[in-house]
């Protein structure tokens, strides 16, 4: 079964570390991965998806399907950067369902 | 900022109680989504709707019902016979089809069942 796993609850660094926050799909085909970010008192929003390529706020996610992974990655964190992150997978076929990985809450310390 | 509303923020409920949460949007999307959100186990799907007068179960389907009479509107309704209802629920929507994945969400609504 289609599965996303995001395996640490929580990462803290501190402010201007480099932070990575990993992600696992099983799947056979070929996925759309996302990225979703929940700032204190904001709603759920997108922050990447890989078919864009796009660096936005400084994060990069890059597919690897040979790992199956899609993990996050910014060379400098901020702050503003604290937050909860979900990886989510959408595949071809289950009419747009996004599957979402179990959440990583980012503590960027000062 | 959105485009999705949702309705109450907070609710409280009697055990026994039906409840209803209210979605609604103007974004023109076809796709909506019933989400639940509970700590350590990220969003998982109740139900959704790729078209008007048409839903499908999600993952944990049991307790809950919704309608989709109308585009922008896909009501949830949290019965007594969900046996663990207390979670933060979000609503969320998708152009659907050839328009992409990418689904846009709601405030929530935060139920607690007294």
């Amino acid at each position: 079964a289609q599965r996303v796993t995001q395996p640490e609850k929580l990462l803290s660094v501190f402010k201007g570390a480099p932070v990575e926050l990993k992600c696992n799909y099983s799947y056979s085909g070929s996925p759309e991965l996302f990225w979703y970010v929940q700032y204190s008192r904001q709603r759920l929003q997108l922050l990447l998806r890989h078919i864009s390529r796009e660096s936005i706020k400084g994060f990069t996610a890059d597919l690897n399907k040979g790992e199956t992974s899609f993990h996050l990655k910014k060379p400098f964190a901020q702050e503003e950067d604290s937050a909860m992150y979900y990886c989510a997978l959408s595949y071809s076929g289950n009419t747009g369902k996004l599957i979402f990985g179990q959440g990583t809450t980012l503590q960027v310390k000062p | 900022d959105g485009g999705i509303t949702q309705s109450p923020k907070y609710l409280f409920r009697k055990e026994g109680q039906n409840v209803t949460l209210s979605c609604e949007q103007n974004l023109n999307h076809d796709a909506m989504y019933w989400y639940r959100q509970d700590p350590g186990q990220g969003l998982r799907l109740i139900y959704y709707s790729q078209i008007v007068n048409d839903f499908q179960k999600g993952d944990i389907a049991e307790g809950y019902s919704v309608s989709r009479e109308k585009k922008e509107s896909f009501p949830l309704t949290v019965t007594s016979a969900q046996k663990n209802p207390t979670a933060f629920y979000l609503c969320a929507s998708s152009m659907g089809g050839a328009g992409g994945n990418e689904q846009f969400f709601g405030p929530g609504t935060r139920l607690t069942v007294l």
